[in-house]
């Protein structure tokens, strides 16, 4: 079965500290992206990847970084984490094949910055 | 540049119902149309999706046909079961570059014993 698991479900962090999220799929998947889900808003991207070492901004990047040193890994990082960064976080893969829009999701970490 | 209106919810229906939920959007050429699910505490599963206009997408029950002309792929199920109950979100990539997706705000779906 295709995975894509994240490395917590719950996070509690102060204001101020580095955040790391990370997420990890193993379909050999060149594509992947981080979304935050907030109520009212839907999902909006935050960075993507398309292959190692490589990121593109999405939508909404101010306030965070990512880093992608294996194809297999990405990871979120909130250099100081603020209380509006209080949110759901989704992780996604997909590949760059003829199915290349489909995107497998991880199960989310609920961050809440105090 | 692209954008996806879907219906607010929540849509609250009894068991055995008939659903809809309305999808629109906004994109430039031929997009591909996706419909994901959230189920409570879980991330999201692709539910169906459509490739080209005319095309109906279906699974477990759900219908959706990418219909052009009105640039619509309105969710259907003939009869909704508790299980149902979860958040849709309706989708669309523009087939450039990354497959990046622009979803909808999501619709939760209540269904009632």
């Amino acid at each position: 079965d295709v995975k894509v698991t994240q490395s917590s479900r719950y996070l509690v962090k102060r204001t101020g500290e580095k955040v790391f999220l990370e997420c990890v799929q193993d379909m050999d998947h060149e594509n992947m992206f981080w979304y935050r889900q907030d109520p009212g808003l839907g999902l909006r991207l935050i960075y993507f990847s398309y292959d190692v070492k490589m990121k593109e901004k999405g939508d909404i990047p101010e306030g965070y970084s990512v880093s992608r040193e294996k194809k297999e890994r990405f990871s979120l990082i909130l250099e100081s984490a603020s209380t509006n960064q209080t949110s759901m976080y989704l992780c996604a893969s997909s590949s760059t094949g003829w199915v290349r829009n489909e995107q497998f999701f991880g199960p989310g970490t609920r961050l809440t910055v105090l | 540049g692209n954008s996806v209106t879907q219906m607010e919810g929540p849509v609250t229906l009894s068991e055995e119902a008939f659903l809809t939920i309305n999808c629109t959007y906004t994109a430039t050429g031929y997009p591909s149309l996706f419909w994901y699910v959230q189920y409570p505490g879980e991330g999201l599963q692709l539910l169906l999706k459509a490739t080209k206009a005319d095309d109906k997408g279906s699974n477990k029950g759900f219908e959706a046909t990418y219909r052009k002309e009105t640039t619509s792929f309105h969710l259907e199920k003939g009869s909704v079961q508790v299980s149902d109950s979860a958040v849709y979100f309706c989708a669309l990539s523009d087939q450039s570059g990354y497959s990046t997706l622009t979803f909808g705000k999501g619709t939760m779906l209540l269904v009632s014993p």
